[in-house]
């Protein structure tokens, strides 16, 4: 298994333009989320789905948009970049959702916007 | 909602010695509690968890307690060698529906050989 996978790994954008983070997993996992974390800051959770056709916000969701059409991807929308969204997005899956247990974490995409 | 603090930001023990980290939370419908560790570039990986009905877990050198009335739970490292050197994030959670993690802000260990 590849487990959770990202691309790309690095990025630069310009303020105003737009981009898809994109994260797929292939354990058949149902629960999806998507982090932020800034630099020496904790993660924070910026969208979260569990299961095809569902998503939710999470902590920080002004600026992204989500889509869960398939079971193994969850992209992430960026529109209008700024320089604030500027941080290493990581996407994570878990097997029970609420029921515990280990997320299991993608190895990141390190976003600079400028 | 949730807010997680963890203290300290930053530790520095001698290889051999004991680490302890210690997170509050403010929640008290929160009931599960990982550590995850993150290496320099890396991803974070879980280490240990623990649920509100239990009091104390450990695994090997690693051990979680955890004080509901106090709210606060706290990482245990015993005989730290220096492949433990990395940022550990503790995070607290409902169990009910995902799993929506609130991070606390990581403590960076660092073991001096």
């Amino acid at each position: 298994n590849a487990g959770v996978t990202q691309t790309p790994k690095f990025r630069i954008l310009k303020i105003g333009q737009s981009m898809t983070l994109q994260c797929a997993q292939d354990m058949n996992h149902n629960y999806m989320y998507w982090y932020r974390q800034d630099p020496g800051m904790g993660l924070k959770l910026i969208y979260y789905s569990v299961g095809a056709g569902i998503t939710d916000k999470g902590e920080v969701p002004n600026g992204y948009n989500v889509s869960r059409s398939t079971t193994e991807d969850f992209p992430l929308r960026l529109e209008l970049a700024a320089p604030s969204q500027t941080s290493v997005y990581f996407c994570a899956s878990n097997e029970w959702g609420g029921g515990g247990g280990e997320q299991y974490f993608g190895p990141g995409t390190r976003l600079t916007v400028t | 909602g949730e807010n997680v603090e963890q203290h300290p930001s930053t530790l520095s023990v001698q290889e051999g010695d004991s680490a302890v980290i210690k997170c509050t939370y403010s929640d008290s419908a929160s009931n599960y509690f990982p550590w995850y560790k993150q290496e320099l570039g890396k991803r974070p990986q879980l280490i240990i968890d623990i649920r509100s009905n239990v009091g104390e877990k450990k695994d090997q050198r690693i051990a979680v307690t955890l004080n509901k009335t106090a709210k606060h739970f706290s990482l245990h490292i015993t005989e730290t060698q220096p492949e433990d050197s990395a940022v550990y994030f503790c995070a607290a959670s409902i169990l009910s529906g995902a799993q929506k993690l609130v991070f606390g802000q990581g403590t960076r260990l660092t073991i001096n050989p």
